[in-house]
């Protein structure tokens, strides 16, 4: 099962764009990279699934490289309410593991 | 719609006792997870089920946990002599997908806060 890696925290204003990298050098070729947004007191919610070059929804956008070995979820212009946790995840359906995710702080 | 509830939102039980926890996964959800959620981790996996079979149960830390869903829909985790160590929040999450899909979007409810004294 491929190892996740990303930054424990991560602090940006209102407005800014934030990218965070996700490290999974052992991903496996079946793979799917998932990423997971959650707030206190509540569940996880997913953002964004994609399997190579670049996704995007009306949330974010999810950027993976040729090799695949990383991953950047991007999020445009945020807002005092994106302050949460972001897992990053790889692997297949029933088999998902979450890290200790990276915990975003928006400040205005 | 309704989304993915859980009951109770918390509980307090002393060291010994059993407890039971609830989760109604969205209609039609063919697939349902159990997790388990430590203060400052991620959720980790404890069981899978799709419809009323239990497929996956690697993630049960040990025979205390028992988890079922008889008739495909509601779902119930159950500790036996629930210990300390068992204090978390558990996450309850549904999909349509199936175990072989490639879509992993989960929908989660908001856990159960668990206290063991």
């Amino acid at each position: 099962l491929a190892k996740t890696t990303q930054p424990i925290s991560m602090d940006s204003y209102e407005g800014q764009e934030v990218n965070i990298t996700c490290s999974h050098n052992n991903i496996a070729t079946n793979d799917y990279i998932t990423w997971y947004q959650q707030f206190p007191s509540q569940g996880p919610r997913f953002i964004i699934q994609g399997y190579k070059t670049k996704v995007t929804n009306e949330v974010a956008s999810l950027f993976i490289p040729a090799d695949r070995k990383s991953s950047t979820l991007s999020l445009p212009r945020v807002s005092l309410s994106d302050t949460a946790v972001y897992y990053c995840l790889v692997g297949s359906f029933n088999d998902m593991r979450f890290g200790a995710g990276t915990r975003l702080t928006v400040k205005p | 719609g309704a989304g993915v509830s859980q009951s109770p939102r918390y509980k307090v039980a002393k060291r010994g006792q059993d407890v039971a926890l609830r989760c109604d996964p969205i209609s039609g959800h063919v697939s349902l997870f159990w997790y388990q959620q430590a203060l400052g981790q991620g959720p980790e996996f404890l069981t899978y089920f799709q419809n009323e079979a239990q497929l996956d149960k690697s993630g049960l830390p040990s025979d205390r946990f028992f988890a079922e869903r008889p008739e495909g829909s509601v779902s119930t985790l159950k500790i036996q002599r629930t210990q300390q160590e068992d204090s978390a929040v558990y996450l309850c999450a549904s999909s349509l997908a199936l175990r072989t899909s490639t879509n992993n979007e989960q929908f989660f409810g908001p856990g159960t806060r668990l206290t063991v004294l």
